[in-house]
């Protein structure tokens, strides 16, 4: 297996457009999570899916901030309007339903300025 | 809601020494908790994986361990090398993934 899968690695745009980052999951892992991770914050669980649902969105900081599972290979999270604060690494992570164990992605860097 | 804390924040040692990384958390309901590496520009790396009904586990040099009751876990890493630097992150599974600030590991040639 490729392990999660996160597009796109690294995005510059402009203030107030749309952001869209991408996470393909490990096959068969039935719990999907984002986060983002900042020097001043550290790691921030912001949602998690189980089984396509989402389960918890309460790290989810503003109405910006969205997030999809259509399917079990694919979600997104999608930032609109988009602000430079919201410059940061966000990971996709998928989770082993046999054992539990966390598996991330490489993580996307938007830069928004 | 789960709080992670790890100590210290930063650790520097030379080379061959043992050392342990530290980590507690507030809630001890937990399924299970698991250490990650990360490296500087890097996605993090599962190290070991401990359910909350065991007590402890080994991988080659690193040893981690888990006290539930007290909301403790461990990480030992014996005859440390240069490799070993990176930032060493605890995380606790109670249905959400909540992790600590990590620490920062130097380790000196």
């Amino acid at each position: 297996d490729a392990g999660v899968i996160q597009s796109p690695r690294h995005e510059v745009t402009e203030m107030g457009q749309e952001v869209t980052l991408r996470c393909k999951p490990i096959s068969g892992h039935n719990s999907l999570f984002w986060y983002r991770q900042t020097m001043m914050r550290g790691l921030e669980l912001l949602i998690y899916f189980n089984n396509n649902v989402p389960i918890d969105d309460s790290g989810m900081p503003e109405d910006r901030f969205s997030a999809k599972m259509p399917n079990a290979s694919f979600s997104t999270l999608k930032i609109q309007p988009s602000e430079p604060r919201d410059s940061a690494v966000y990971f996709c992570a998928s989770e082993s339903a046999y054992t539990g164990e966390l598996f991330f992605g490489e993580g996307s860097r938007p830069t928004v300025l | 809601k789960q709080e992670v804390t790890q100590i210290p924040a930063a650790l520097s040692v030379p080379e061959g020494e043992n050392l342990v990384l530290n980590c507690s958390f507030t809630d001890s309901a937990i399924y299970n908790l698991q250490w990650f590496r990360q490296d500087p520009g890097k996605g993090l790396t599962s190290l070991l994986l401990i359910q909350s009904s065991q007590r402890e586990q080994t991988s080659g040099r690193l040893n981690a361990s888990l006290d539930k009751s007290s909301g403790r876990s461990t990480l030992y890493i014996a005859a440390s090398q240069p490799g070993d630097s990176a930032t060493y992150l605890c995380a606790v599974d109670d249905n959400d993934m909540r992790f600590g600030a990590g620490t920062r590991l130097t380790v000196k040639p």
